[in-house]
């Protein structure tokens, strides 16, 4: 089972700063087959980007996604309030689909 | 509009059942697969289960197999999940999700329910 470590655990950021997370697979996957989401308290995760760099309908164009192989990223390149929230990237496997552990990502 | 509505959740001693359930609409259910994911209040994302759009391909996480069963109904545009012999460690918050393909694996999921909470304690 492919394993994904996010990182850092905890982002503390200003509106208007860029936000950079991490996503490390435990091997290789095919970028096609990665998704990112987010998660505000309270509610359900909504899907952001899949294939690793596309955007979900009505996601705004502040974030993206990019990586191959084992390492992803997700960019929020300036941090508007409603951003501020959990993020989780997933794998999207033929006989399992995992989750990383999340990056929270709040207000400095 | 898509909407994913769960219900079954409660409280429920260890070792005995519960079946929830998830109804679709505002799209072609039987075009797509459905999966369930769990989360304990707090915590991350697990996945539980999914089914493909006609039933006939599951997939379920390796701590929830000979335990939990997915079903689906496309006449009822409903999903279910069988949770016998549950334990301390499957108190979470049910989710109920639309994937984006026909298979419940090689695709994210683009639409969540609000969840089903399910407790299990003595």
């Amino acid at each position: 089972e492919i394993v994904l470590t996010q990182s850092p655990g905890t982002l503390s950021l200003s509106p208007g700063e860029r936000a950079t997370l991490s996503c490390r697979a435990s091997q290789s996957v095919d970028s096609s087959y990665l998704a990112w989401y987010q998660q505000k308290p309270g509610q359900a995760p909504r899907l952001l980007i899949y294939g690793a760099s596309t955007r979900a309908p009505g996601i705004p164009d502040r974030f993206s996604g990019s990586g191959s192989g084992t390492d992803f990223t997700l960019t929020i390149s300036r941090l508007e309030p409603e951003d501020f929230a959990v993020f989780y990237c997933q794998h999207c496997g033929s006989s399992s689909l995992t989750f990383g552990g999340g990056t929270k990502v709040e207000i400095k | 509009e898509v909407q994913l509505a769960e219900s079954g959740g409660g409280l429920v001693q260890p070792g005995r059942s519960l079946r929830l359930s998830c109804v679709a609409s505002g799209f072609i259910f039987d075009d797509y697969g459905m999966n369930w994911v769990r989360q304990v209040p707090g915590k991350g994302l697990e996945w539980v289960s999914g089914i493909n759009w006609i039933g006939d391909r599951i997939g379920y996480a390796e701590h929830v197999k000979g335990r939990f069963t997915i079903s689906r109904d496309n006449d009822k545009n409903s999903v279910y999940l069988q949770m016998n012999n549950l334990r301390p460690e499957d108190t979470a918050l049910y989710y109920c999700a639309k994937g984006r393909g026909i298979h419940w694996g090689l695709a994210p999921m683009d639409h969540w329910g609000q969840g089903t909470l399910v407790i299990v304690s003595s």
